[in-house]
């Protein structure tokens, strides 16, 4: 079967780093993005990582290893507003999106 | 403001009740999605359409029906509700098949 695994919730500091972890099973591979999810509201775009490496935009960055079935996403400087869920998606063979159930991170002042 | 609009925002319904949920874009994607979303699970696709004029099966689809006579349109409707079916229903759609998804704000939907 196809999963996708990230961690349920994360805690850190208002102007720490924090580093989101996604690690992935999927019948094929076709990019991966990371959306995020503020409580009651719409997903929204982050990130999108199709070739082995870092994707920087602004305190946002991701990371991909394919050979690993691994990515994370990485958030510089926090802020408060920053307190949202964080959704992993894999695309697979068939152009699919495969949607991780989401890491709440909880921002502390 | 361009994007997508579901509606209605939030419903209770009867259990047995039809019931269609509404979903509009405006950017001219040609890709469009219905998910659910449910505490502890991630988004789960219910149906999608390629294109205006095709659909197809997500990995819930039981219990829903979906149509896409045009490009902006892209409605879900369930037959006869049951409780199973509370949930958050999110229409999305896309450019294409490597770009992302722009999502609508969401129908909360209650069968009671």
């Amino acid at each position: 079967g196809q999963n996708i695994d990230q961690p349920t919730e994360m805690t850190a500091t208002e102007g720490a780093i924090v580093q989101i972890n996604c690690t992935y099973q999927t019948s094929g591979f076709n990019g991966l993005f990371w959306y995020q999810q503020h409580a009651g509201e719409a997903p929204t775009f982050l990130s999108y990582n199709v070739l082995d490496g870092l994707e920087e935009k602004g305190r946002f960055s991701s990371f991909l290893s394919r050979s690993k079935g691994y990515s994370y996403l990485l958030l510089k400087e926090l802020q408060m507003k920053d307190s949202a869920s964080y959704l992993c998606a894999v695309r697979d063979s068939n152009y699919q999106l495969i949607w991780g159930a989401g890491t709440k991170l909880i921002i502390k002042p | 403001i361009a994007g997508i609009t579901q509606a209605p925002t939030s419903q209770i319904l009867a259990a047995g009740r039809r019931m269609t949920l509404r979903c509009t874009q405006d950017m001219r994607h040609n890709a469009m999605y219905w998910y659910r979303q449910d505490l502890g699970l991630g988004l789960r696709l219910i149906h999608y359409s390629n294109t205006a004029g095709t659909t197809g099966k997500g990995e819930v689809p039981d219990g829903y029906s979906v149509s896409r006579a045009n490009t902006d349109d892209f409605p879900l409707t369930l037959a006869s509700a049951v409780p199973s079916q509370t949930s958050v229903y999110f229409c999305a759609s896309s450019e294409g098949d490597n770009t992302e998804a722009f999502f609508g704000q969401g129908t909360r939907l209650t069968v009671v």
